[in-house]
């Protein structure tokens, strides 16, 4: 069982656009977070949602978009979609504030054309 | 604010050469630790992780120690393999709830 998925695990789409990806745990994790790795593998946080609940949201452009309909699941939504989004977004989830660690996904490869 | 410090790459080494990667942090109070492990084309694994000063993390033959004195967590193994060749990433976990990792070190292992 695969403890957080990532889908699509590859995005090719046009500037302009407004895509999905979505995130889901099956680790009990109360905590879920986007990061953004860019082209030269830096991380950087995102959002965080504790229980649902907004808890970290960085200097991210407003097309950004998260939504957890639940603890389990956190997707992004990204409107009008911009060369400098290509990158690869990893979610991730940990028991609260993440002491002993965080789990992520495989990664989504966004790449606009 | 909380940041993270690691070695620049790429590192080059031949099996069963040793390996040391230096990561050095800034942070209020008492963070956790940890080094995350990219092999390529994959997600971020956690390899090991310290919780606090003088905890020694260990997996897969690697090591860290936090070392509050010298603010550091530096990863080490003493014989690598091919299969060790990814990018390797230090990390602090701080009381924010956010996870803060360093720029990254590719290491690559020759045969």
């Amino acid at each position: 069982d695969t403890a957080v998925s990532q889908t699509p695990k590859y995005l090719v789409t046009q500037m302009g656009n407004d895509k999905s990806i979505k995130c889901e745990q099956n680790l009990g994790h109360d905590t879920m977070y986007w990061y953004k790795q860019d082209s030269k593998k830096f991380l950087k946080i995102m959002f965080s949602y504790n229980n649902k609940e907004l808890i970290i949201n960085e200097t991210v452009p407003n097309r950004f978009s998260p939504k957890s309909p639940d603890k389990a699941h956190l997707n992004l939504h990204i409107n009008s979609l911009e060369l400098g989004d290509s990158a690869v977004y990893f979610c991730a989830s940990s028991q609260g504030q993440g002491e002993y660690g965080y789990t992520f996904g495989s990664g989504t490869r966004l790449t606009v054309v | 604010g909380n940041s993270v410090t690691q070695m620049e790459g790429p590192v080059t080494l031949s099996e069963e050469a040793f390996l040391t990667i230096n990561c050095t942090y800034t942070a209020t109070g008492y963070p956790s630790l940890f080094w995350y492990v990219q092999y390529p084309g994959e997600g971020l694994q956690l390899l090991l992780k310290a919780t606090k000063a003088d905890d020694k993390g260990s997996n897969k033959g690697f090591e860290a120690t936090y070392r509050k004195e010298t603010t550091s967590f530096h990863l080490e193994k003493g014989s690598v393999q091919v299969s060790d060749s990814a990018v390797y990433f230090c990390a602090l976990r701080s009381n924010d709830y956010k996870l803060s990792f360093g720029a990254g070190t590719t290491v690559t292992v020759r045969a």
